[in-house]
């Protein structure tokens, strides 16, 4: 059974750094039809995607927060790290990581998030 | 960076009618589009992958259309269960830059 949880702290500071952790099981990072994302979701909200790592450790970002997001794994560990520096109330969401499958072998765009983390709460306040 | 558009915002029916939601994308992005339902207090589940496969365990009443910038995710035949948020989701190439739409929202009329 494939599962993602996150974890991390549900209470941060403005101008703190959020590390989130995302450990799955039932895959293998190193898996290359097989990658994970973080998406978040301010209350009542729309979904809003963060950031992407590969298996093969290459990284993408969101266009607009990619100044303040590093991801990266721990294939060993199963594990998989978002750091967000400079946290503002804004920040305040339900953060999720989802694995994102690709239906091709040859690297197209045709993948989609499969499976997903229950999710985590996180709210930036003093 | 691409934009998803989705329409309506709101779409408000009754169970056993016919659900289409709509959802618009600045350029073409090919077959590449997913689409997602979420209820109140869950995480996003995967329904349609390439603009019209039904992932695993998904009931054959939901069905997806469209290529290049037009998609459609079609409802047959509601089920009281269906009342949730769908939004749509792509994936530009290269730089790997995934957007989602702003969602709809099938309410119970």
């Amino acid at each position: 059974q494939v599962t993602l949880k996150e974890s991390g702290p549900v209470l941060v500071k403005p101008t703190e750094t959020l590390t989130l952790t995302c450990t799955v099981s039932g895959f293998s990072l190193s898996n290359a039809r097989m990658g994970v994302s973080w998406i978040r979701q301010p209350p009542g909200k729309a979904l809003e995607w963060l950031a992407h790592i590969f298996s093969n450790d290459e990284k993408s970002y969101s266009t607009s927060l990619k100044s303040r997001l590093t991801i990266s794994k721990d294939t060993s560990k199963s594990q998989v790290v978002l750091t967000m520096t400079n946290m503002d109330p804004v920040d305040t969401a339900t953060y999720y990581c989802a694995r994102v499958y690709y239906y091709d072998s040859s690297g197209s765009q045709n993948d989609a998030f499969d499976i997903w983390g229950q999710g985590t709460m996180v709210t930036v306040s003093s | 960076e691409i934009v998803l558009t989705q329409s309506p915002a709101t779409l408000s029916l009754s169970p056993g009618e016919r659900a289409t939601l709509s959802c618009r994308a600045s350029q073409s992005v090919s077959s590449y589009l997913a689409w997602y339902q979420q209820k109140p207090g869950q995480a996003p589940r995967l329904l349609i992958y390439d603009a019209s496969n039904r992932a695993t365990g998904i009931p054959a009443r939901f069905s997806g259309s469209g290529s290049g910038t037009d998609f459609t995710l079609t409802i047959s035949s509601l089920e009281p269960e269906d009342f949730a948020v769908y939004y749509c989701q792509q994936r530009s190439n290269w730089p790997p830059l995934y957007t989602f739409g702003q969602g709809t929202k099938l309410e119970i009329k």
